[in-house]
């Protein structure tokens, strides 16, 4: 039972150049969610998918765009990478009514 | 209203002391209240989590208060250990909405030996 499955672990990227982001969950959750992490701001929510087929905006999504390919994956693009992309990304999934669970995350760095 | 404020931002603490973390939201209807904790290099895992129909919710060393009045809540960590040294994230949802779950901003708890 592997749980949130993030890809890649590690990417340096050159400003401009696109990339995405892969998470996928084996718990068979319905809602799943992509956060950034930078230090001093938690955990700001980019976009999240209430269900197979729905997507939102969430706090901080310009410069983003997201796939709900299906119940297991929800995947975060960068079109044009921009420094101030450079963050942690964490991908959750979660059931209704209980916590989220979350990936160990992609550490993005564009230069 | 989305809000969760998180304080401190920064805590240490002895060995064998008292740790705590304050937080306080303004959506009442919010409904859910977790608290997260993260190592380095790895993602939030749930510690702890209480719902607004009690005031209190104890696991072996980890307390959460709730005082619904004032829309607070703490996490409170006794006899803290080094191993304890992680950040924290409190945060609220609403149970019966698949939708997003807001995050205060962390606080980085450092034990010392």
């Amino acid at each position: 039972n592997a749980g949130v499955t993030q890809t890649p672990k590690f990417q340096v990227l050159k400003t401009g150049q696109s990339m995405t982001l892969q998470c996928a969950q084996d718990m068979n959750h319905n809602s799943m969610y992509w956060y950034r992490q930078d230090p001093g701001m938690g955990l700001r929510l980019i976009y999240y998918s209430a269900s197979e087929g729905t997507t939102d905006k969430g706090e901080v999504p310009n410069g983003y765009n997201v796939s709900r390919l299906n119940k297991r994956e929800f995947s975060l693009r960068l079109e044009s990478a921009a420094p101030s992309q450079t963050s942690v990304y964490f991908c959750a999934s979660r059931p209704l009514g209980t916590e989220a669970f979350f990936g160990q995350g992609t550490r993005l760095t564009v230069v | 209203q989305q809000q969760v404020k998180q304080s401190p931002q920064s805590l240490i603490v002895q060995k064998g002391g008292i740790s705590i973390i304050n937080c306080a939201y303004e959506n009442t209807a919010f409904d859910y209240f977790p608290w997260y904790q993260q190592f380095p290099g790895k993602g939030p895992a749930l510690l702890i989590a209480i719902r607004p129909d009690v005031s209190e919710k104890k696991e072996g060393r980890f307390t959460i208060s709730f005082n619904k009045s004032a829309k607070q809540f703490s996490l409170h960590i006794m006899d803290s250990q080094p191993g304890d040294s992680a950040t924290y994230f409190c945060a609220a949802s609403i149970r019966s909405s698949a939708s997003k779950i807001i995050f205060g901003s962390g606080t980085r708890l450092s034990i010392r030996p």
